[in-house]
């Protein structure tokens, strides 16, 4: 079983829906991540978390919420869905002490 | 703010040498992280240096210079499963996070 899981693996949606997006993971890690990355361009960071009380805006977070619900559980929500925020979607995790970060399948979100 | 540079692409042959360079600007800087991401998938990582000089993993190794804010991605005995892109990411002081470059993808010809 794959160590980081990440539904749906593909979404197509309209302008204004609410999405969410699901990240768990069996590694038994402190941090989660959650990336957006669009074609040609590198992974740009949107929220991150350390613990289920601690959540951080990273570099790209307007327009985006999430919701650790447990260690395992990262969730990432788009309120109100718009075009500019089709691309793919990578959940990540880490360990304190670590320098790698595990990455999920990632999600391909399409906003029409 | 962090900016990393990479060559947006890289040619070569199977069996040949290539080195991936990377710079950056950043504030607070702990490491240099590498990772490569094949199409369609998900990026997996290569190597980390915190300190001058050279890690050697196998076939690829890693360089860094922090007096020249650079550091490279060396690939030797090129196979032809080494086309993917390659991306250098800038670790913050405690490396709480990543920041990454725009990546360089690197298609090996045979």
């Amino acid at each position: 079983d794959a160590d980081v899981t990440q539904t749906p693996r593909n979404r197509i949606t309209k302008t204004g829906k609410r999405i969410m997006l699901e990240c768990s993971q069996t590694k038994g890690h402190d941090r989660m991540y959650w990336y957006r990355q669009d074609p040609g361009l590198g992974l740009q960071l949107i929220y991150y978390s350390f613990d289920v009380k601690d959540i951080n805006k990273g570099e790209i977070s307007d327009g985006y919420s999430v919701s650790r619900q447990a260690q395992a559980k990262f969730s990432l929500s788009l309120e109100s869905a718009i075009p500019n925020q089709t691309a793919l979607y990578f959940c990540a995790t880490g360990n304190l002490g670590d320098n790698e970060q595990f990455f999920g399948p990632g999600t391909r979100l399409t906003v029409l | 703010g962090q900016s990393l540079e990479q060559p947006s692409e890289v040619t070569a042959v199977e069996g040949a040498i290539v080195q991936i360079n990377c710079t950056y600007q950043t504030s607070g800087f702990y490491g240099l992280s590498w990772y490569q991401q094949h199409d369609g998938g998900a990026p997996t990582f290569l190597s980390y240096n915190a300190l001058d000089g050279l890690e050697e993993t196998g076939r690829f190794s890693s360089f860094l210079s922090r007096s020249d804010s650079y550091g490279y991605l060396l690939l030797q005995e090129l196979q032809m499963k080494d086309s993917a892109s390659y991306f250098c990411a800038v670790a913050n002081t405690g490396f709480q996070k990543l920041v990454f470059g725009t990546g360089t993808r690197l298609l090996v010809s045979p």
